[in-house]
């Protein structure tokens, strides 16, 4: 079993559509959780980050960690075609010697129809 | 955008060879990785370094090593590239300087095809 889940996809949406993405983990050390939107052939870029339970909101955008369920969320309001790219759930633990270890889901990926 | 460039953006190559992959940075950042991202198993660790000469392993080490001569330059080889080796190559650096923040910005890519 993964040390983190989420679902491939594809997610598609009408443009205006509240998405809701999720990732599940199993490793309760976790500590930081982060999102990255990940267009084709680009590289992922950060867009949120936190560090603890709770919400975490930026634009159009809400993070959400329940460290009681192991369970993270990122919520996209008014979602435009802009926004349609796979969308990666991070997470990280301290490991050995004090470095902090990112484990990455596989991505969720999203198209928002016009 | 954090300055982070990788080369080559492309390339084939034949089982067996070497192959050198560099990505730089121009902010002086202390924590550069590199990663390889596959279809079904995502983003996962080959190497990473705290520092000049400062180097270790991450999750998918096996085949591959890692220099780092100058803070700007962190450099991949792939040993004898075999054709499990064909991914998509991303280098990224630590930006946040908070202790509570552990995001990374990545760099395009490499594509790497291993013939």
């Amino acid at each position: 079993q993964k040390e983190v889940e989420q679902d491939p996809g594809p997610l598609s949406v009408p443009e205006g559509a509240i998405v809701s993405l999720n990732c599940t983990y199993s490793n309760s050390a976790f500590q930081y959780f982060m999102w990255y939107r990940q267009y084709s052939r680009k590289g992922p870029e950060l867009l949120m980050y936190t560090y603890s339970s709770g919400n975490k909101e930026d634009g159009r955008f809400t993070a959400q960690v329940d460290k009681s369920s192991k369970y993270i969320s990122l919520f996209i309001r008014d979602s435009q075609p802009s926004d349609s790219a796979t969308y990666l759930c991070a997470m990280s633990a301290e490991g050995p010697g004090g470095y902090q270890k990112v484990t990455f889901g596989t991505g969720t990926k999203l198209q928002v129809i016009p | 955008d954090a300055g982070i460039t990788q080369s080559p953006r492309h390339k084939v190559t034949e089982t067996g060879t070497p192959v050198t992959l560099r990505c730089h940075q121009t902010e002086n950042h202390r924590y550069m990785y590199w990663y390889r991202q596959d279809p079904g198993h995502g983003l996962r660790l080959i190497h990473y370094s705290y520092g000049v000469k400062d180097t270790d392993k991450g999750e998918v080490s096996d085949g591959y090593s890692v220099s780092r001569s100058k803070t700007e330059d962190f450099l991949l080889t792939l040993e004898s590239a075999t054709s499990s080796q064909t991914s998509v190559y991303f280098c990224a650096i630590r930006v946040g300087q908070a202790a509570t923040n552990y995001g990374y910005t990545f760099g395009s890519g490499t594509r790497l095809t291993v013939v």
